[in-house]
């Protein structure tokens, strides 16, 4: 079974600075997908980014990155210089790339203090 | 604009009723889901399809059914609602194993 581990509930971060936000994940297959998304308060869920098993490099998406530590199994994404619009839910993600199943983690909830 | 749609955004539904929750994609996407998204559970799969005539169960599959007719459309039915099954709820899509999904923007679910 897959599972995904966000210990997080809540955090707090100043604006423009940088904010971590941890995943954990749980696969025994080895080839996999890790995906991060964010929802504001107006609910919909937007992706942010993607990082795949295999990469050799840290996933970057402007003012995001993906931390990937693969023998660690975590996946941890990193805001740079925070802005107040990034207040948000943020939720990280795994499809194992044998399986059909795309499984979430329980969510972080982000807010950015001016 | 190209996405995944579903209706309705809001519905109050009796204890005991059933309704179909719709959901559909314009992307050709073979991959669909549905999603509930309750406070402090982050969201948990009811049912998938990857592709059409094809579907499996997730993680909280009792009391929903789906089909999967057109690879358009992937509607998920209540068969008898219950108290319970007030949530969120997400239908997504995506081309494949190796992409992230789309999401519609939900639907408002409450049970009285």
């Amino acid at each position: 079974a897959q599972k995904i581990t966000q210990t997080q509930p809540g955090m707090f971060v100043q604006e423009k600075e940088a904010v971590t936000l941890d995943c954990t994940y749980d696969t025994s297959d080895p080839s996999y997908g890790l995906f991060w998304y964010k929802q504001p308060s107006s609910g919909e869920m937007i992706f942010l980014i993607y990082q795949g098993s295999y990469d050799q490099q840290n996933a970057t998406e402007g003012r995001y990155s993906l931390n990937f530590q693969k023998a660690r199994k975590s996946a941890n994404l990193v805001i740079s210089a925070s802005q107040l619009g990034d207040s948000a839910m943020y939720f990280c993600a795994m499809c194992s790339n044998t399986g059909n199943q795309f499984y979430f983690g329980t969510g972080t909830s982000l807010t950015v203090i001016p | 604009n190209a996405g995944v749609t579903q209706t309705p955004k809001f519905q109050v539904l009796k204890t005991g009723q059933s309704m179909t929750l719709q959901c559909a994609q314009d992307m050709n996407h073979e991959y669909m889901s549905w999603y509930r998204q309750d406070p402090g559970m982050g969201l948990r799969l009811i049912h998938y399809s990857v592709g059409a005539g094809i579907t499996d169960q997730g993680e909280v599959p009792n009391g929903y059914n789906v089909s999967r007719s057109t690879t358009e459309d992937f509607p998920l039915r209540l068969l008898s609602a219950a108290p319970s099954q007030t949530s969120v709820y997400f239908c997504a899509s995506r081309r494949d194993r190796g992409n992230g999904y789309t999401f519609g923007s939900g639907t408002r679910l409450t049970v009285v």
